[in-house]
């Protein structure tokens, strides 16, 4: 049973380009979580989808930053202009359940660095 | 607010002795989960435990215990007789029940030299 997949792992972009970060949530999860690590910080929650639903994105920036989950395919999470302050460690994590108890299950992270 | 501190930025220890991370955190909520990961210079992020807020028995793993006092909100992590590849950032974290959001900690990056 595979874990969660995110891609790609390492990403460069120059500023003003889009950036795009996939995450496929382990088989039977439904439930995606997005959290950025800028450096030397810890984890900040960015946003929360089910399927074809954005729950709660209290925490993406209001500007260039958009996320999905569509009904068949990976979440993504789209940084449109990138700016070199959205270098930072993107991890993505899948619950299964409605609930949740916190049993996340985190991807390796995609790292971005902008030029 | 939900808050999470380790006022611990960095430890550096030499192999074999114990080590003890410190996380205090502030909820209003009265049902909780605490948790702690792992993050190794590879990167990733390594679940360790998760507490839940009723649950106030320390817990043992190896080498590895944690110390839950709702008293003085704090979950501490104590590594005994560390290794060399216990060298990591380890984050601190809490969910409030029917809360969507982990709220992590600063991280304390550790470092055991041999």
């Amino acid at each position: 049973n595979a874990g969660v997949m995110q891609n790609p792992r390492h990403l460069v972009r120059r500023r003003g380009q889009e950036a795009r970060l996939r995450c496929s949530p382990m088989k039977g999860h439904s439930h995606v979580y997005w959290y950025r690590q800028l450096p030397e910080e810890g984890l900040k929650f960015m946003v929360y989808l089910q399927k074809e639903n954005i729950i709660d994105e209290s925490g993406m920036p209001k500007e260039r930053f958009s996320a999905e989950f569509p009904k068949e395919g990976p979440s993504i999470l789209r940084i449109q202009q990138v700016v070199r302050g959205d270098s930072a460690a993107y991890f993505c994590a899948s619950a299964a359940m409605t609930e949740n108890t916190g049993e996340l299950f985190f991807g390796e992270g995609s790292r971005l660095t902008v030029l | 607010a939900q808050k999470v501190t380790q006022a611990q930025t960095e430890i550096s220890v030499v192999e074999k002795e114990d080590v003890t991370l410190d996380c205090v955190y502030e909820t209003r909520d009265t049902t909780y989960y605490l948790f702690w990961y792992k993050q190794p210079p590879s990167g990733e992020l390594v679940f360790l435990i998760r507490r839940n807020s009723f649950d106030e028995q320390n817990e043992i793993s190896g080498r590895y215990s944690w110390n839950f006092q709702k008293s003085t909100s704090s979950f501490n992590f104590t590594i005994t007789a560390s290794q060399v590849v216990d060298s990591a950032v380890y984050f601190c974290a809490l969910l409030p029940r029917g809360a969507q959001k982990l709220v992590f900690g600063q991280g304390t990056r550790l470092t055991i030299n041999p």
